[in-house]
């Protein structure tokens, strides 16, 4: 079945530095990624909605300058922590839609536990 | 907005015993609903869904039925086995194309 790689799937970094994740999709072209966060205990939360090609969209409350995406191929977007936070500490997964399943179809990478210091 | 809101875990079950996670939601249309299961290590991967009210979605002996009338999809199982434990996430989808929205998931631990 269709694969999403997520590196790292976990990191710990000092606090002022920046962090970069990278989502892969290793047998389909994926038009469309979403990035989600998750602190403990809570939902899973859309951070924003990268197409390929184009600026993301960023959820209310998400800083864009904080928290960079690039989708700049069908099948790589990567979200930069920068100037990461001991609040930043969180979850981090994407997932990115099948362009040739009619859209329809999501797949996940693994996640991302980001410990900053 | 829409809302996704399942039992609090962690749940630790015995093998063989009856497995029920609840999940009811908030929405403002028809959502299409879903259960994800991320196994340790792995990404989350889709276990069933129901597009509609009535509908029973079901994998792997799971099953979860759309309820309209109580805005809930419960997942069950008769009798889980160790294999299963993993985090189990309730999700909906207001329409085609937007992004689901989550419970915070539940995590089941099965023990021998």
């Amino acid at each position: 079945g269709a694969v999403v790689s997520q590196h790292p799937s976990r990191v710990i970094c000092k606090s002022g530095t920046s962090v970069k994740i990278e989502c892969r999709s290793l047998d389909f072209q994926a038009t469309t990624m979403f990035w989600y966060r998750q602190f403990p205990k809570q939902s899973l939360m859309l951070m924003a909605t990268s197409n390929e090609g184009s600026k993301a969209t960023y959820e209310q409350g998400v800083e864009k300058d904080k928290f960079l995406i690039n989708h700049a191929s069908l099948t790589l977007s990567t979200l930069t922590v920068t100037s990461a936070h001991p609040e930043d500490s969180s979850f981090y997964i994407c997932s990115a839609r099948d362009r040739g399943d009619g859209g329809q179809k999501l797949f996940f990478g693994s996640g991302t536990q980001l410990s900053v210091l | 907005g829409n809302s996704v809101t399942q039992m609090e875990g962690p749940v630790t079950l015995s093998e063989e015993a009856f497995l029920t996670i609840n999940c009811t939601y908030t929405a403002t249309g028809y959502p299409s609903l879903f259960w994800y299961v991320q196994y340790p290590g792995e990404g989350l991967q889709l276990l069933l869904k129901a597009t509609k009210a009535d509908d029973k979605g079901s994998n792997k002996g799971f099953e979860a039925t759309y309820r309209k009338e109580t805005t809930s999809f419960h997942l069950e199982k008769g009798s889980v086995q160790v294999s299963d434990s993993a985090v189990y996430f309730c999700a909906l989808r207001d329409s085609g194309n937007t992004p689901l929205v989550f419970g915070k998931g539940t995590r089941l631990s099965v023990i021998a």
